[in-house]
This record gives C-alpha cells, structure tokens and sequence, in this order.
C-alpha cells in the first residue's frame, strides 16, 4: 500500500489559515472515512488532531478541522498561531493502515 | 493519567533483534488495540501493525511480515514489539500508540533503536 501524497510544506502568517491536502486513492481515503491527522512538534511523539476524518478529540483547539472530497481529505488550520508550527501527517484506515509523507508547516 | 511509558534505548549489530516495551497505565490495558509505528530520522511516520492485547490477535504491515512479532502480557498491561534480522535501515524512534475510535490518541514518548556493526 503506497503512503498518502502531502505537500512536502505549507507555510502562513499568524491569523491567517492554511489546508494541507491528503490525496489517496479510490481504495483507501475515498473509500472510508477514516482519516485521522498528526500533529508532531521536534522531538516529541505525535499528537491526534483529528479521527475520521472530521472529529476533534477533546482538548484540541477548534482551529483544526478536517474534511474529505473524493479521494483527497484536508486538514485547515484557522487563525494560525505559533505554536502551530510543526510537521503534519494523514493516516488512512483501509484494511492496513498508512500514512501520509508528512507536511511542514511554517508561521511567518 | 493514562499514558504508555517505552523502555530504553537500544544498540543492536546487524542481524540481531530488538524487544521494545511499551507499558501502559490510567486506562484499562485489554479495552483498546496497541499499534506501532516508527520514524526514521528525518523522516515520516511508518505503520509497523497493530495488536489486540484482550486476544492477542495480530495485524502486521507487509514490509515487516516475518520479521515483526507483537505480543503483550495482561498481568502487567506490557505490549512488547519485537523485530529481528535488524539492519541498518532499521535505526529509527518506535512508538506504540493506544488505538480510539480509529485515531491514536496516546503515545508512548518514543524508543531509539540504532543499529550498527
């Protein structure tokens, strides 16, 4: 199973909002709605931002919001802040499980 | 709290294998699935499988089939991720992760393993 396609980096200015897209196939992202978002600060383990693919697990800020269109899902970010800054991986249930390559994203 | 607490880093030679534990507390152990993942550096996350602790059923990605065993032991809430025939492309920080509503939610902070001669 062939990892999910992210943008390799992304970058906005603190207040403004980005979306970092997720593209899978037919077989795996538009299947299920199971895409679930990392976020993951240097040096630190991962952190659940999003599960299938829109829902917020409690204590995550409701800046983060998920959705799916076809075979591509996209987490946006509003009102970006700087603690924000960090790298951003997609994950797909689909009988296994795989994830994205991960995206950088940058807070000018 | 609940949380999954790794044991240490490991030095291993090629050709060895490595057992990394991953104990967990705050939360009832069998209640929800264990996956692992590692991180090469500078790299992405990678699913290696992922292990029911309440029956011991096993999940593993096709990369690592014949080389991975997860198993766990109940009496002390211990997963344990065991890969052998280690080589250098194996260096990497392996994570377990307690699996939720089809989400990671908590992460163990991460075990080093580096392979070398």
């Amino acid at each position: 199973q062939s990892a999910l396609t992210q943008p390799a980096s992304v970058s906005g200015s603190p207040g403004q909002s980005i979306t970092i897209s997720c593209t899978g196939t037919s077989s795996d992202v538009g299947s299920y709605n199971l895409v679930s978002w990392y976020q993951q600060h240097p040096g630190k383990a991962p952190k659940l931002m999003i599960y299938e693919g829109s829902k917020r697990p409690s204590g995550v800020s409701n800046r983060f919001s998920g959705s799916k269109s076809g075979n591509t899902a996209s987490l946006t970010i509003s009102g970006l802040q700087a603690e924000d800054e960090a790298d951003y991986y997609c994950c797909s249930y689909a009988g296994s499980v795989v994830f994205g390559g991960g995206t950088k994203l940058t807070v000018l | 709290q609940v949380q999954l607490v790794q044991s240490g880093a490991e030095v291993k030679k090629p050709g060895a294998s490595v057992k990394v534990s991953c104990k967990a507390s705050g939360y009832t152990f069998t209640s929800y699935d264990i996956n692992w993942v590692r991180q090469a550096t500078g790299q992405g996350l990678e699913w290696m499988g992922w292990m029911n602790p309440n029956s011991g059923n096993t999940g593993y990605a096709q990369k690592f089939q014949g080389r991975v065993t997860m198993t766990r032991n109940t009496s002390i809430s211990t997963a344990y991720m065991e890969l052998s025939s280690l080589r250098s492309e194996d260096t990497a920080v392996y994570y377990c992760a307690r699996e939720a509503f089809t989400g990671m939610d908590v992460w163990g902070q991460g075990t080093t393993v580096t392979v070398s001669s």
